[in-house]
């Protein structure tokens, strides 16, 4: 159990337009949810936390208007990027918890925008 | 702010050699530190987590052991293989259920 996925895997857009991440915990309801961004060869730098039916919180430095997070349901977080540029190309990672004490990490999906 | 180092930042050794992966945090009020292995393009694989409770887990060839006070763990592979190359993050758990990655250890084992 404690299975989470990421949809799309792999997306290209074009600089200026949005793109929709999604996560889902597929056997779990998920309490919290969190995004993380991953540049090459660095480590995972968390974006937000996000509990259902409440805003997110965004961390320092990451732009709450140009990375809309929408917690609409206790298995489905989604993270959309606003007005891409290519420097928002990274890989976007997302988590979930049902109780706190572990988080389930989905794979990933690799944005670059063009 | 909690800050999680790992060391060596990449590592190349030859099959069949045991070795040890180092992480160390600068804030000991943890309540548990987890590895993960990464494989390139792909997202986390959680080895093993201990609790701040607990000195070490176990799970087959992988060995991790918790130094709380210290701020030190380390990720201990028996006989490495081939399959084993990827790049391993610790990451500690803090309050608020946040967890903070060190940089990670690139590993290749060379047949």
């Amino acid at each position: 159990g404690a299975v989470v996925s990421q949809h799309p895997s792999w997306v290209i857009c074009k600089s200026g337009t949005s793109v929709k991440i999604e996560c889902r915990s597929l056997d779990f309801q998920a309490t919290t949810m969190f995004w993380y961004r991953q540049f090459p060869k660095q480590s995972l730098m968390l974006m937000a936390t996000s509990n259902e039916g409440s805003k997110a919180t965004y961390e320092q430095g990451v732009e709450k208007d140009k990375f809309l997070i929408n917690h609409a349901s206790l298995t489905l977080s989604t993270l959309t990027v606003t007005s891409a540029h290519p420097e928002d190309s990274s890989f976007y990672i997302c988590s979930a918890t049902r109780d706190g004490y572990e988080q389930y990490f989905g794979p990933g999906t690799r944005l670059t925008v063009t | 702010k909690q800050e999680v180092t790992q060391i060596p930042a990449a590592l190349s050794v030859p099959e069949g050699e045991n070795l040890v992966l180092n992480c160390s945090f600068t804030d000991s009020a943890i309540y548990n530190l987890q590895w993960f292995r990464q494989d390139p393009g792909k997202g986390l694989t959680s080895l093993l987590l201990i609790q701040s409770s607990q000195r070490e887990q176990t799970s087959g060839r992988l060995n991790a052991s918790l130094d709380k006070s210290s701020g030190r763990s380390t990720l201990y592979i028996a006989a490495s293989q081939p399959g084993d190359s990827a790049t391993y993050l610790c990451a500690v758990r803090n309050a608020g259920n946040m967890l903070t990655f060190g940089g990670g250890t690139r590993l290749m084992v060379k047949p």
